[in-house]
């Protein structure tokens, strides 16, 4: 079984700092792992993914994630937070290659606070 | 290219009516998901269709929930019967597929708010 765990609940920021949202994952074989931004009242947006390569991944709107296998993790980080950042994040893996089927699991979601 | 529809936006049904929800995915998808996100929770899969065929509804509940996704026209998640405990967001996605195309991302719809008096 895959599972993805985001252990902070709320993570609070000042605008212009770095930033910083864990997650950790368990899933048989190589991962394929993403994060996925989601807005009050709207879906999941995709910012980045990995699958294979690069340990560093960049993604949309300036966030970036470091896939690290030894500590089974891909924390997603930001050099300089936006207040427009505040968000809810989502950590999802899934086992890849050839998963036939495909599901994403998700962690519970961390909210990003960025304060003036 | 518009993204994967979702209608309606918002649902309110009371306890023991039908809930319809259907999903429109991107064009050129042939997979689609259903996830369902209680307040506050991450998103659990329910089910995975492609064309006419049910692949995966590990996520289903065994009462009530039924999927589909018909050779033409959108998928459907049908919800018999509803109770309070279903009010929820459930939320749609698809994806292309192909061996070579196995990593791509799941692009999801809006959602569909469903809330039961």
């Amino acid at each position: 079984a895959q599972s993805v765990a985001q252990p902070e609940d709320q993570v609070n920021v000042a605008e212009g700092n770095p930033l910083t949202v864990k997650c950790t994952y368990s899933v048989s074989g190589n991962p394929y792992l993403f994060w996925y931004v989601q807005y009050p009242n709207r879906g999941l947006q995709f910012l980045l993914k990995y699958i294979t390569g690069d340990n560093l991944v960049k993604g949309s709107y300036g966030f970036e994630a470091e896939f690290n296998k030894s500590q089974t993790s891909f924390h997603l980080k930001k050099p300089s937070a936006l207040v427009s950042d505040s968000a809810l994040y989502f950590c999802a893996v899934r086992a890849g290659p050839n998963n036939a089927g495909n599901m994403l699991t998700f962690g519970g979601g961390t909210r990003l606070m960025v304060k003036p | 290219n518009a993204g994967v529809m979702q209608n309606p936006r918002h649902l309110v049904r009371r306890r023991g009516q039908e809930a319809r929800l259907r999903c429109s995915p991107m064009k050129g998808h042939s997979h689609v998901y259903w996830y369902r996100q209680l307040p506050e929770e991450g998103l659990k899969f329910m089910v995975y269709l492609q064309k006419e065929n049910i692949i995966d509804e590990s996520g289903m509940p065994k009462e009530r929930f039924s999927a589909e996704f018909p050779k033409e026209g959108p998928s459907i998640l049908r919800i018999q019967q509803v109770v309070r405990g279903d009010s929820a967001a459930y939320f749609c996605a698809s994806s292309p597929r192909s061996v070579r195309d196995s990593a791509n991302e799941q692009f999801f719809g809006p959602g569909t708010r469903l809330t039961v008096l």
